[in-house]
């Protein structure tokens, strides 16, 4: 069974700043995706990122992007310029590639962005 | 394309009685799966669903039960309600299976009396 962790239960960062949210997971896969998911105050889940365990190359999306350090088991998210409407729970996820659609998520880590 | 779509968004019941949500994916994904969200216990799975299959089960109790129908729309139904069935159950869906990133609907915040 896979699990992932978020060390961080909250974390606040001024508006414009950078911030970056840990993630560590557990698993005996070699094939698997590793996500990271929004869910703002209206409880709407939305992905911001998502990464393939066998690309080395680390994901950007905009003002998002990740470390992926696959051999540390290491997935934090870093949140360039960050924005009010950033402020929301983000929550770390796992899948495992080619075994059905189910994820094991982490705990979360409730980030709000101060003006 | 529309989103994913769950009703009813908001429902209250007693314990011992059952409760039927329903989803819809967006249009042309064949999986959906479905999570349980509560303070005290995060994001759970509960089921998937593909092509009208139960493709994978989290570790719920049977009162938990699911379908799927050949437009891809999914219910998920709990028997013999229990407080701690008060939750946000929230629907996913995906093209495919295993392969693909899942899109969240709004949810249904059920509240057990």
């Amino acid at each position: 069974a896979q699990t992932v962790t978020q060390s961080q239960p909250e974390m606040s960062v001024q508006e414009a700043e950078t911030v970056t949210l840990s993630c560590t997971y557990d698993t005996s896969e070699s094939n698997y995706y590793l996500f990271w998911y929004k869910q703002p105050p209206s409880r709407q889940m939305i992905l911001v990122i998502r990464q393939e365990a066998y690309k080395q190359q680390n994901a950007t999306e905009n003002r998002f992007s990740v470390n992926f350090q696959k051999a540390a088991k290491s997935f934090s998210l870093k949140i360039s310029d960050s924005q009010l409407g950033d402020t929301a729970m983000y929550f770390c996820a796992f899948m495992k590639r080619n075994a059905g659609n189910m994820l094991t998520f982490g705990g979360g880590t409730r980030l709000m962005v101060k003006p | 394309k529309a989103g994913v779509t769950q009703t009813p968004r908001y429902l209250i019941k007693t314990r011992g009685q059952q409760v039927t949500l329903s989803c819809s994916p967006i249009s042309g994904h064949r999986s959906v799966s479905w999570y349980q969200q509560t303070p005290g216990q995060g994001l759970q799975f509960l089921f998937e669903y593909f092509s009208e299959t139960q493709r994978n089960k989290g570790n719920f109790p049977g009162r938990f039960s699911g379908r799927q129908f050949s437009n891809s729309r999914s219910e998920m139904n709990v028997s013999t309600l229990e407080l701690g069935d008060s939750a946000l159950y929230l629907c996913a869906s995906s093209p495919f299976q295993g392969t693909d990133t899942q899109y969240f609907g709004p949810g249904t915040r059920l509240t057990v009396l």
